[in-house]
């Protein structure tokens, strides 16, 4: 099946710092989704981002489909900000009804 | 714009027994998707049901069964719980099945199993 690899496993941040999160995969895909899960287990939607690239707050996402990454920009990052970061894809072929996460990103931004 | 529940928050089994887990979909959706996420671990999908019949299904033994409603709401179905049955259970509901709409999460059911 398909593969989703995310980079960083791990990001510290200091209050008002950017980063960039990055998420690779294996194959072509139907759906790609961003998520922030809070220590209270919550997933939360960030993008829905198959392609292109999109705006929210302080938050954006770009997805370059022909080369198979997605990249996740967070600025101004706020202590409320941290928590895991896992990227999802949809892949093309046959399984094409099923989320395949990533292993995540977890982001501590501290104050 | 009702977004989607699930029930119980949390729960306590012992190996051996049988859970069942809730979840209503979000208004307008018709399409519900289970996933299992170990301590440390993404989201596992379980499996995906649609029109009342199971659409697709992961790499899961038959103890986990689930059933879909008409009005779209979903049961997650573990029969013989086992230690490694300790998890947080997601349900997710999408306005259709496949991958071209994107899935919304409930805050899921965390089920430990002593």
């Amino acid at each position: 099946g398909i593969q989703v690899e995310q980079s960083p496993p791990d990001l510290i941040l200091q209050e008002g710092a950017n980063s960039t999160l990055r998420c690779n995969f294996s194959d072509s895909v139907n759906n790609l989704q961003w998520f922030h899960q809070n220590p209270w287990g919550q997933l939360i939607n960030l993008f829905y981002i198959p392609s292109g690239t999109k705006q929210n707050g302080r938050l954006s996402a770009t997805t370059v489909a022909t080369e198979r990454y997605s990249l996740l920009y967070i600025s101004s990052s706020q202590t409320t900000d941290s928590g895991v970061y896992f990227c999802a894809v949809v892949g093309s072929g046959g399984s094409n009804y099923k989320l395949t996460f990533g292993k995540g990103t977890l982001l501590t931004v501290n104050p | 714009e009702t977004g989607v529940t699930q029930s119980p928050t949390h729960l306590i089994k012992t190996r051996g027994q049988q859970v069942t887990l809730r979840c209503s979909s979000q208004s307008g959706h018709n399409t519900v998707s289970w996933y299992q996420q170990a301590l440390g671990q993404g989201p596992q999908f379980i499996f995906q049901y649609y029109r009342e019949e199971e659409n697709g299904r992961g790499n899961f033994p038959p103890r986990f069964s689930g059933l879909q409603f008409p009005n779209y709401s979903s049961e997650l179905n573990v029969n013989a719980l086992e230690l490694d049955d300790s998890a947080l259970y997601l349900c997710a509901s999408s306005p259709s099945p496949g991958g071209n709409s994107p899935l919304h999460f409930g805050n899921g059911t965390r089920l430990t199993v002593t």
